[in-house]
């Protein structure tokens, strides 16, 4: 059974304070780790999906980058505005199905 | 440019009462799923279609049926709604093949 463990669950930075959010991973041939930001009240939406160890993604402020056993969101000098719930989610195998983590409640202090 | 539309956005129920939740995509995407999200428990599948007319299911069935007459929309049904069903419920849709998924708003449910 594919597994997500996303930490820490919260996280409090200071606006341009970089920090790095985790994703491990337990997943039986490993086909995707993907990367959702959700504001509250609205639907997850898509940031990223890595595929291979090695691999990294950018976009605005945010560089997101995969091993063999966990992949890493890193927020560099974050704005208020990347305050939301970052969520890590798998596919493994012949599986195309999302397995999501719990995922992790960024704020971001002015 | 409306993605994925959920109807209705918030309801509230009693014990053994019925609802249907609607969604629907203009996107042309084959595939379409229904998550629902609770604190500490993250989103899980509860069913999902591959196309017009099949339907499969995920992680948490129990207690939901879906249909899927048209391909642009995917409806979740509660015979029977208890309270563990409370929850907020996310429809999303993606490309054939893809696990890029666009979600709709979400549906508040609150069963009493």
């Amino acid at each position: 059974e594919d597994q997500v463990t996303q930490s820490p669950e919260a996280l409090r930075l200071q606006e341009g304070e970089s920090s790095s959010l985790n994703c491990s991973y337990t997943v039986s041939g490993l086909r995707g780790l993907f990367w959702y930001r959700q504001d509250p009240g609205k639907g997850p939406e898509f940031l990223f999906t890595l595929y291979s160890a090695g691999e990294e993604k950018e976009k605005e402020r945010l560089k997101a980058t995969l091993t063999k056993k966990e992949s890493f969101l890193h927020i560099t000098a974050p704005k208020p505005e990347d305050s939301a719930t970052y969520l890590c989610a798998v596919t493994g195998g012949s599986n195309y199905k999302l397995t999501f983590g719990k995922g992790t409640l960024l704020t971001v202090n002015p | 440019n409306a993605g994925v539309t959920q109807t209705p956005k918030f309801r509230v129920l009693k014990t053994g009462q019925s609802m249907t939740l609607l969604c629907a995509q203009d996107m042309n995407h084959e595939y379409m799923y229904w998550y629902r999200q609770d604190p500490g428990m993250g989103l899980r599948l509860i069913h999902y279609s591959v196309g017009e007319g099949t339907t499969a299911k995920g992680e948490v069935p129990d207690g939901y049926n879906v249909s899927r007459l048209k391909k642009q929309n995917f409806l979740l049904g509660l015979e029977s709604a208890a309270p563990s069903q409370t929850s907020v419920y996310f429809c999303a849709s993606s490309r054939k093949g893809s696990e890029k998924l666009f979600f709709g708003s979400g549906t508040q449910l609150s069963v009493l």
